[in-house]
């Protein structure tokens, strides 16, 4: 059974500092993995997307990598602004079951 | 193009009682997933539909069932409700199923009194 494991549960940084966070999983038997920040009370945005093939996507500030054989992906986010800060999960899909992390929940202060 | 939405937003139900959630997908998109969210477990995939059929299914209990329609709208339904399913119900779509981007809704958050 595929367990997903986010870390740190919580960050706070000052506007403008470069951050990651971190997601590991168990099962490296994966399709792909997704990661997604959700505002309080809200639904999940997606935010980017990583096929089994690839080792990382980009967009705009954000930068996610995957390294399926260690069992793990990195968020890392650049220039970090207060808009930034919501909760970031990482979703794990293998064969069409998808495995959430807890979540990290980041503030980024002015 | 309009995102996913889910009505209701708000639902306030007693123990015992059953409920329906709606959700209707981004507009040429055929899977529809359903995910349960709490303080507690965390998010947690409940089932998926694709082209009416239910494709695939978490680890929740008979009294959670769902449905899809022609139009690719999709239904939840929870029967005798438990304190316990006090939650955020969310529902995603994608064009044909669950290794694509989901698309999530903004939620159903369900309250048992």
């Amino acid at each position: 059974k595929q367990e997903v494991t986010q870390i740190p549960a919580a960050l706070s940084v000052p506007e403008g500092e470069n951050l990651v966070l971190n997601c590991s999983f168990t099962d490296s038997a994966i399709y792909n993995l997704q990661w997604f920040r959700q505002d309080p009370g809200k639904g999940l945005t997606s935010l980017l997307l990583i096929q089994s093939s690839q080792r990382e996507q980009t967009s705009g500030r954000l930068n996610a990598s995957l390294d399926k054989s260690s069992g793990r992906s990195t968020l890392y986010i650049a220039a970090s602004q207060p808009g930034d800060s919501a909760t970031y999960l990482c979703a794990v899909n293998s064969n069409n079951d998808m495995r959430f992390g807890a979540g990290t929940r980041l503030t980024v202060k002015p | 193009k309009a995102g996913v939405t889910q009505t209701p937003r708000y639902l306030i139900k007693t123990r015992g009682q059953q409920v329906t959630l709606s959700c209707s997908p981004i507009s040429g998109h055929r899977s529809v997933s359903w995910y349960q969210q709490t303080p507690g477990q965390g998010l947690q995939f409940l089932f998926e539909y694709f082209s009416e059929t239910q494709r695939n299914k978490g680890n929740f209990p008979g009294r959670f069932s769902g449905r899809q329609f022609s139009n690719s709208r999709s239904e939840m339904n929870v029967s005798t409700l438990e304190l316990g399913d006090s939650a955020l119900y969310l529902c995603a779509s994608s064009l044909v199923g669950p290794q694509e981007t989901q698309y999530f809704g903004p939620g159903t958050r369900l309250l048992v009194l």
